[in-house]
C-alpha cells in the first residue's frame, strides 16, 4: 500500500477563499483523524471518523472548518472562508481500529495571505 | 485526557544509547503507553507501545516502571536519522472519544555526529 495519501502537498490562497484538503487513507482502515500543526500549538487534533462517521468534531476550531467523509477511501476537510491564522501543515492519518498505531499522510502546508 | 511531561529537549551523540523519559503519574489502569516521533518535515510515525510489560521491536524498546508512572523509550544506538521530536501519549482502551491521539508538546532529540 502506498501509505496515506495527501493533496495538495502545498497549497497557497487568498483570504476569504475556499480551501480543500484531501485525504486518502490506507486501503481497509477504518479509522481517519484530522490534524493541524503550528509552531505555536503543536499537533491538534481537529475530528475523527470511524467507518465515515464522525465520531469527535471537538478539535474543530470554528463554523469554517468542516470534514466529510463520504466513504472508507476518501475524507476532505473544507476552510470556508480562509484567513491568516489558518496557515499550517495539515496532516491526515488513518488506523485500523481505534486503537492500533495510526499512520500519518505526508501533510499539506497551507498558506493563507 | 491523563497528561505526560517530557524534557522538552536533549542531545545524544551517535551510536549511543539514548533514554527518553516520560512521566505519567495520572496513568488510568486502562491507558496504553504509546510512543511517535516526527522526523523534520514528515507527519509522525509510530514507534511502540506498552501497557505493563516491557516491549521491544525494531526501532526500540520501552521501559514501562512497576508503578506505570513514569516509562522510558530506548534506543539503543543513535543514529543520525533519530534526530526528532518524540512524543509520548497515553491512550485509553476504553473506545470512543478515548481514541483519541493526542500529541503533547514532546521531547526534540538533537544526535550529534
Amino acid at each position: 500500500d502506498a501509505g496515506v495519501i495527501q493533496s495538495p502537498r502545498h497549497e497557497v490562497t487568498e483570504m476569504g477563499q475556499e480551501v480543500t484538503l484531501r485525504c486518502k487513507p490506507i486501503s481497509g482502515h477504518d479509522y481517519l483523524f484530522w490534524y493541524r500543526q503550528t509552531m505555536m500549538r503543536g499537533l491538534e487534533l481537529l475530528i475523527y471518523f470511524n467507518n465515515n462517521v464522525p465520531i469527535d468534531d471537538s478539535g474543530m476550531p470554528e463554523d469554517r472548518f468542516s470534514a466529510k467523509m463520504p466513504n472508507a477511501s476518501f475524507s476532505n476537510l473544507k476552510i470556508q472562508p480562509s484567513e491568516p491564522r489558518d496557515s499550517a501543515v495539515y496532516f491526515c492519518a488513518s488506523s485500523l481500529g481505534g486503537f492500533t498505531e495510526a499512520f500519518f499522510g505526508q501533510g499539506t502546508r497551507l498558506t493563507v495571505v | 485526557d491523563a497528561k505526560t511531561t517530557q524534557p522538552n529537549s536533549m542531545e545524544s551523540n551517535e551510536e549511543e544509547p539514548v533514554h527518553l523519559p516520560c512521566n505519567h503519574s495520572t496513568i488510568s489502569g486502562t491507558d496504553y503507553i504509546h510512543w511517535y516521533r516526527q522526523l523534520p518535515s514528515q507527519g509522525p510515525e509510530y514507534v511502540i507501545h506498552g501497557l505493563t510489560s516491557n516491549v521491544n521491536n525494531r526501532m526500540a524498546s520501552l521501559a514501562i516502571a512497576e508503578d506505570r508512572k513514569s516509562s522510558t523509550l530506548i534506543l539503543h544506538r543513535a543514529t543520525l536519522r533519530d534526530a526528532a521530536v518524540y512524543y509520548c501519549i497515553l491512550r485509553d482502551v476504553g473506545g470512543g472519544s478515548n481514541y483519541k491521539l493526542t500529541f503533547g508538546k514532546g521531547t526534540l532529540l538533537t544526535v550529534n555526529p
